[in-house]
């Protein structure tokens, strides 16, 4: 079993529509879970960081982390053409320079 | 200041070359990391450097040697690599506190043949 599970895709959606992504873990060391984005050719960029059970917002985006049953989601709202790209959850155990376990991805389109 | 940069872009090597990627950052973050991607999966941690020290290596091939001058710069030295090192290599870096946010760089995109 791997430590992270994250459905592959494609997930493909229309404008506008909101967009649920999500990954489950099976180590319950994990303490902090982020949300990348990457284009493809292009090096991943951080959307969201949290580091406690419940839901952080950030604009359109809404992270939300469940310890109790190792499940975390993105939520993007009023989803763009623009926002076509894969996403990744990532985890770890400890803070201060530490490694990060990616999920494997999940690649969506958003149909104009 | 608030990227990580990467040079080259693109690198093509044979299997007899010695070649070295760059990543540098002005964010004044002192953990720095290289991380391989293949095609359609996510990055692998190869080093991470904390303080200028290589504090994690993932069990990396000899053929990779990292290094870290100062708290800006982190190089990739490459030599004798095989085809199925051909990747995306990508450098992070982060504050090295609690919480700790790892930014990317672009990535050098090699390809070995």
């Amino acid at each position: 079993q791997k430590e992270v599970e994250q459905d592959p895709g494609p997930l493909s959606v229309p404008e506008g529509a909101i967009v649920s992504l999500n990954c489950t873990y099976s180590n319950s060391a994990f303490q902090y879970f982020m949300w990348y984005r990457q284009y493809s050719r292009k090096g991943p960029e951080l959307l969201m960081y949290t580091y406690s059970s419940g839901n952080k917002e950030d604009g359109r985006f809404t992270a939300q982390v469940d310890k109790s049953s190792k499940y975390i989601s993105l939520f993007i709202r009023d989803s763009q053409p623009s926002d076509s790209a894969t996403y990744l959850c990532a985890m770890s155990a400890y803070s201060s320079a530490s490694k990060i376990i990616f999920g494997s991805g999940t690649r969506l389109s958003i149909r104009p | 200041d608030t990227e990580v940069t990467q040079t080259p872009k693109h690198l093509v090597m044979g299997m007899t070359n010695k070649k070295s990627l760059k990543c540098e950052q002005h964010m004044g973050h002192r953990a720095m990391y290289w991380y391989k991607q293949k095609a359609k999966k996510p990055p692998e941690l190869m080093f991470v450097y904390s303080y200028e020290k290589l504090s994690i290596n993932e069990s990396v091939p000899s053929r990779f040697s990292p290094e870290c001058p100062n708290s800006s710069l982190l190089n990739l030295h490459l030599h004798a690599l095989q085809p199925e090192d051909s990747a995306l290599y990508l450098c992070a870096s982060s504050q090295g506190g609690d919480p700790d946010e790892q930014f990317f760089g672009p990535g050098t995109r090699l390809t070995v043949l």
